[in-house]
């Protein structure tokens, strides 16, 4: 079982709706949670930290961490073309307790 | 401000090369990374600095050799590489070591190994 899952997609939604994203971990001992944005070609930009269980908002972007059920989602709201990209699930894990990316969720946006 | 930068941008280097990556951060952050990304893959740690020491090495082959000569830098040694070594290489720092802090990348520096 990997440390951090996610469905690979792609994710497409049309402009305007909500993208739901969602990972999964393993190290229940796991208490730090980010989510990461990374166009194509470019570097992975924060856009979300969660440490406690329930939401966590930030504009159009909502974080949503459920410890008991090991489960970490991100919503987008009003979703734009521009929010086109890659999203990484990262997870405090392992012996080490370093960052543990998921594989990474393609979200297309259509016009 | 949360700006890591990185140079060079690009990189293409020859097997018998020997090379440098540089990466500066000025938000007083006490630990910095080193990632390695491969196309469609996430990011792998490959070395962490704490407090300018190197704290964690995950296995990562001699011809990869980090230097923090100072709480704002940091460098990545390369020699010897493979062609398999192309990758996009990342830096990021967060205010501590540990997935515990925020960590911010700088844009990476594309290296292709011919």
């Amino acid at each position: 079982q990997k440390e951090v899952e996610q469905n690979s997609g792609p994710l497409s939604v049309p402009e305007g709706a909500i993208a739901s994203l969602n990972c999964t971990y393993s190290d229940r001992g796991s208490q730090s949670f980010f989510w990461y944005r990374q166009y194509s070609g470019k570097s992975p930009e924060l856009i979300m930290s969660i440490y406690s269980n329930g939401d966590k908002e930030d504009g159009r972007f909502t974080a949503q961490l459920n410890k008991a059920s090991q489960y970490v989602s991100l919503l987008i709201r009003d979703s734009q073309p521009s929010d086109s990209a890659t999203y990484l699930c990262a997870v405090e894990a392992g012996s080490a307790r370093q960052l543990t990316f998921g594989s990474g969720t393609q979200l297309t946006v259509l016009p | 401000d949360t700006e890591v930068t990185q140079t060079p941008k690009h990189l293409v280097m020859g097997m018998t090369n020997k090379k440098s990556l540089k990466c500066e951060q000025h938000m007083g952050h006490r630990a910095m990374y080193w990632y390695k990304q491969k196309a469609k893959k996430p990011p792998e740690l490959m070395f962490v600095y704490s407090y300018e020491k190197l704290s964690i090495n995950e296995s990562v082959p001699s011809r990869f050799s980090p230097e923090c000569p100072n709480s704002s830098l940091l460098n990545l040694h390369l020699h010897a590489l493979q062609p398999e070594d192309s990758a996009l290489y990342l830096c990021a720092s967060s205010p501590a070591a540990g997935g515990t802090y925020e960590q911010y990348f700088g844009p990476g520096t594309r290296l292709t190994v011919t």
